[in-house]
């Protein structure tokens, strides 16, 4: 069964900080990775992707694959209050399939 | 360019009863999703659409949800007869196919008393 973790949270940064978000795969075959923000009562949005090993940097937000760990990681820089969301992993795998992660919950405080 | 339209946005029930959701995707996207996501969990996949063709509905409980994606465009998602357990908020997405984005709608929040 193809998984998705994340560890729920909340993670709580003061305003300013670099927030860390992680997560973990299970299936191997996962070619592209997906980071999308929620917040409540809303639909997921997308911030970015990545399919290649290394870092991929959008703005504030900074995308981290390692596909020997199975590992995804997303670094928001200066984090503000607005950042307060729930953000989502989830990986592609097979055709179009997306499997997604139950979420991080991040709080950032002013 | 106008995002992923679905309504209606809530809906009250009660048990028993048959519910329907309707989705229009994003002009030009041939893949249609439809998730069904539960409090403090990820969006999880009932039915991928190819165009008109149901290509994914494994996870689909086919007792008592039904879908259909006629002309290959706006779909609709049934549930007949709802229970309790099927309070949550159901998404729909589409995307051009393969491994392009998944692009969400607003979802409907279904409550069932």
């Amino acid at each position: 069964q193809k998984e998705v973790e994340q560890n729920s949270g909340p993670l709580s940064v003061p305003e300013g900080a670099i927030a860390s978000l992680n997560c973990t795969y299970s299936d191997r075959g996962s070619q592209s990775f997906f980071w999308y923000r929620q917040y409540s009562g809303k639909s997921p949005e997308l911030i970015m992707f990545i399919y290649s090993n290394g870092d991929k940097e959008d703005g504030r937000f900074t995308a981290q694959l390692n596909k020997a760990s199975q590992y995804v990681s997303l670094l928001i820089r200066d984090s503000q209050p607005s950042d307060s969301a729930t953000y989502l992993c989830a990986a592609l795998s097979g055709y179009s399939t997306l499997t997604f992660g139950k979420g991080t919950m991040l709080l950032v405080s002013p | 360019e106008a995002g992923v339209v679905q309504s209606p946005r809530y809906k009250i029930i009660e048990k028993k009863q048959p519910v329907a959701f309707w989705c229009n995707p994003i002009s030009g996207h041939n893949t249609l999703y439809w998730y069904l996501q539960n409090l403090g969990q990820g969006p999880e996949l009932l039915i991928r659409y190819e165009n008109e063709e149901a290509v994914d509905d494994s996870q689909l409980p086919k007792d008592r949800f039904s879908a259909e994606r006629l002309k290959g465009v706006d779909s609709t998602l049934k549930i007949q007869p709802a229970e309790l357990g099927d309070s949550a908020v159901y998404l729909c997405a589409s995307s051009s196919g393969g491994t392009d984005t998944q692009y969400f709608g607003p979802g409907t929040r279904l409550t069932v008393l």
